[in-house]
């Protein structure tokens, strides 16, 4: 167990809906990496958050927008959903934004889009 | 060019051989390299992280990186059936963390 943990773990949604899905980082860390990984490939990067404030950025689209509150937690919100949003949502926290810094993964949360 | 490439496998060893994972990149820059596991139907788990050239170990892990070539390689010594997994190689790029990872090698431990 890492600390880091996701709510919900599995989300069924229909095409053209709205999701969020939500983290906690584990106690201290105060950055938060949003990852998407589709049925056999590599977690892809989509954001990090440090302080309250997006650091980084991966190749998505704007209807992927996130949030990272006071207390470090953290939410991923998908627009529009489309059927190639289906796939594992990870966060990953970290004590720092540090690029040496160790990323704790959480469990994931699945979403399947119909 | 991927930017992080991994043979897909999957690799078959069997029980107490040597497993050898290879990865390559292609931003010169990158400073920090991660080896991590992953379960079927589970989230990564660290094993290694490495960030100078030459040999990282770690009990039964060992970690080669050369920047150089844009390499980096792990060796599970005496391996065991529950290491069967996939192995992901990860790459800082950016500077601020942005990690990316490579599809994933699977390893397959035959007792």
């Amino acid at each position: 167990e890492t600390g880091v943990t996701q709510s919900p773990t599995h989300l069924i949604k229909t095409r053209g809906q709205q999701v969020t899905l939500r983290c906690s980082s584990q106690s201290g860390h105060n950055t938060v990496s949003w990852y998407q990984q589709a049925l056999g490939q590599g977690p892809q990067f989509i954001f990090q958050y440090y302080r309250e404030e997006e650091n980084g950025r991966g190749n998505f689209p704007p209807r992927f927008s996130g949030l990272q509150f006071p207390n470090y937690s953290s939410e991923l919100n998908v627009n529009a959903l489309e059927l190639d949003d289906s796939a594992l949502y990870l966060c990953a926290s970290s004590l720092t934004a540090g690029i040496q810094e160790t990323q704790y993964f959480g469990p994931g949360t699945r979403l399947l889009v119909l | 060019q991927k930017e992080v490439e991994q043979n897909s496998g999957p690799l078959s060893v069997p029980e107490g051989a040597i497993a050898s994972l290879n990865c390559t990149y292609s931003d010169r820059g990158s400073q920090s390299f991660f080896w991590y596991r992953q379960y079927s139907g589970k989230s990564p788990e660290l094993i290694m992280s490495i960030y100078s050239n030459g040999d990282k170990e770690d009990g039964r892990f060992t970690a080669q990186l050369n920047k150089a070539s844009q390499y980096v390689s792990l060796l599970i010594r005496d391996s065991q059936p529950s290491d069967s997994a996939t192995y992901l190689c990860a790459v800082e790029s950016g500077g601020y963390q942005k990690v990316t990872f490579g599809t994933g090698t699977k390893l397959q431990v035959i007792p």
